[in-house]
């Protein structure tokens, strides 16, 4: 199957500082992204979509400004939490569908701890 | 909007059982659904995606079903191995490849 990663697998900052998470398709191009978060023992909840060479679409209660979400490339979609405070400490993981497939596959997640 | 629940929340059964796992959604207008597995602190793994015009798929000891109209489905997991403890998830297809996620049951297989 399709192939996803992101960058850092884990991640420690203090509270005010920004962290940018970065998330690649590796075998095949994604045009569109998804941007989950998920708190311990619960499901994902989706954050953005992710449109490459556009902005991004925010769901109801996610504060653009305070999650920015670029789509430069056909590969890669970033996510920065910025002047980051210890409630946005999470899981946060990606995902791309392909053009051949139905599928959605996801990345292995980030771990954000604000200290 | 589109909400998706799954029963039980939590299943611990010992090894050698055959498992049913119950996952609802309220609207049938999806376009696919897929089950995934996560394994604590790591992402998730697809295990079986069914179309909207197909009833079911299967996948070594894995079975999943559809039945649209109902707004459910099920996944079969024959002959549980320890190995298969972890946390199952179903997620519905929307517009817009958009998935919507149901709360997950968390699987303990017992040796």
């Amino acid at each position: 199957g399709a192939v996803v990663s992101q960058h850092p697998s884990w991640v420690i900052c203090k509270s005010g500082t920004s962290v940018k998470i970065e998330c690649r398709s590796l075998d095949f191009q994604a045009t569109t992204m998804f941007w989950y978060r998920q708190f311990p023992k619960k499901s994902l909840m989706l954050m953005a979509t992710s449109n490459e060479g556009s902005k991004a679409t925010y769901e109801q209660g996610v504060e653009k400004d305070k999650f920015l979400i670029n789509h430069a490339s056909l590969t890669l979609s970033t996510l920065t939490v910025t002047s980051a405070h210890p409630e946005d400490s999470s899981f946060y993981i990606c995902s791309a569908p392909t053009h051949t497939s139905y599928e959605q596959y996801f990345g292995p997640g980030t771990r954000l701890t604000v200290t | 909007k589109q909400e998706v629940t799954q029963i039980p929340a939590a299943l611990s059964v010992p090894e050698g059982e055959n498992l049913v796992l119950n996952c609802s959604f309220t609207d049938s207008a999806i376009y696919n659904l897929q089950w995934f597995r996560q394994d604590p602190g790591k992402g998730l793994t697809s295990l079986l995606l069914i179309q909207s015009s197909q009833r079911e798929q299967t996948s070594g000891r894995l079975n999943a079903s559809l039945d649209k109209s109902s707004g459910r489905s099920t996944l079969y997991i024959a002959a549980s191995q320890p190995g298969d403890s972890a946390t199952y998830l179903c997620a519905v297809h929307n517009a817009g490849n958009m998935l919507t996620f149901g709360g997950g049951t968390r699987l303990m297989v017992k040796p």
